[in-house]
């Protein structure tokens, strides 16, 4: 069974310039987050979708992050502009539900914005 | 809120020891609890997943244990090998309708041959 599957894996920008994540979930995996994890912490929530829903975005900077999950399968992220305070990992996970299921995590991206 | 501490922040032991890790938390409402492996430059590996009503899973080497009521668990590896050299994460799954993994700082391991 694949996994989690996100692209690109390293990314380096100028700041101000946009970039986009994007990520495949686990088949049947109707729950989608994704996870900001900066060097030393663990990771965070950014939003969680149920299906093409975004039902907890509470956490995402929405001057300049957006997301979106068309169809209910794969999703993107984007930050437009870019600040140096970007540079972090951005982390995709997905579980059946969202309720004491188990998240499973792709290998993330890695954004450098200099 | 919920918060998630894990101690020591790193440990290096000899190869072959046994050792224990500890997460604690603050909010005893919680679905369960998970414990990740994270290797440098890469995504998480679930290791284990306690939920709620549990004490404790196991498998192979690991085992995790769980006391809600004093907001701890405890991750023991057995017969430490070198490629067990990783970051630790422990995430409490929040109760309510706020769906949400909160994670620790994580435990570096390092296991020297």
């Amino acid at each position: 069974e694949a996994g989690v599957v996100q692209s690109p894996r390293y990314k380096i920008i100028e700041k101000k310039q946009p970039v986009a994540f994007w990520c495949n979930p686990i088949s049947g995996h109707n729950t989608l987050y994704w996870y900001l994890q900066n060097l030393g912490q663990g990771p965070e929530l950014l939003i969680r979708y149920e299906n093409e829903e975004a039902v907890d975005d509470s956490q995402l900077p929405k001057d300049r992050f957006s997301a979106e999950r068309l169809k209910g399968v794969d999703s993107t992220l984007k930050i437009q502009p870019a600040e140096l305070g970007d540079s972090a990992v951005y982390l995709c996970a997905s579980s059946i539900t969202p309720a004491a299921a188990e998240q499973f995590f792709g290998p993330g991206t890695r954004l450098t914005v200099l | 809120k919920q918060e998630v501490t894990q101690i020591p922040a790193a440990l290096s032991v000899p190869e072959g020891e046994n050792l224990v890790l500890n997460c604690s938390f603050t909010d005893s409402a919680i679905y369960n609890l998970q414990w990740f492996r994270q290797d440098p430059g890469k995504g998480l590996t679930s290791l284990l997943l306690i939920q709620s009503s549990q004490r404790e899973q196991t498998s192979g080497r690991l085992n995790a244990s769980l006391d809600k009521s004093s907001g701890r668990s405890t991750l023991y590896i057995a017969a430490s090998q070198p490629g067990d050299s990783a970051t630790y994460l422990c995430a409490v799954h929040s109760g309510g309708s706020n769906y949400k993994l909160t994670f620790g700082k994580g435990t570096l391991l390092t296991v020297n041959p």
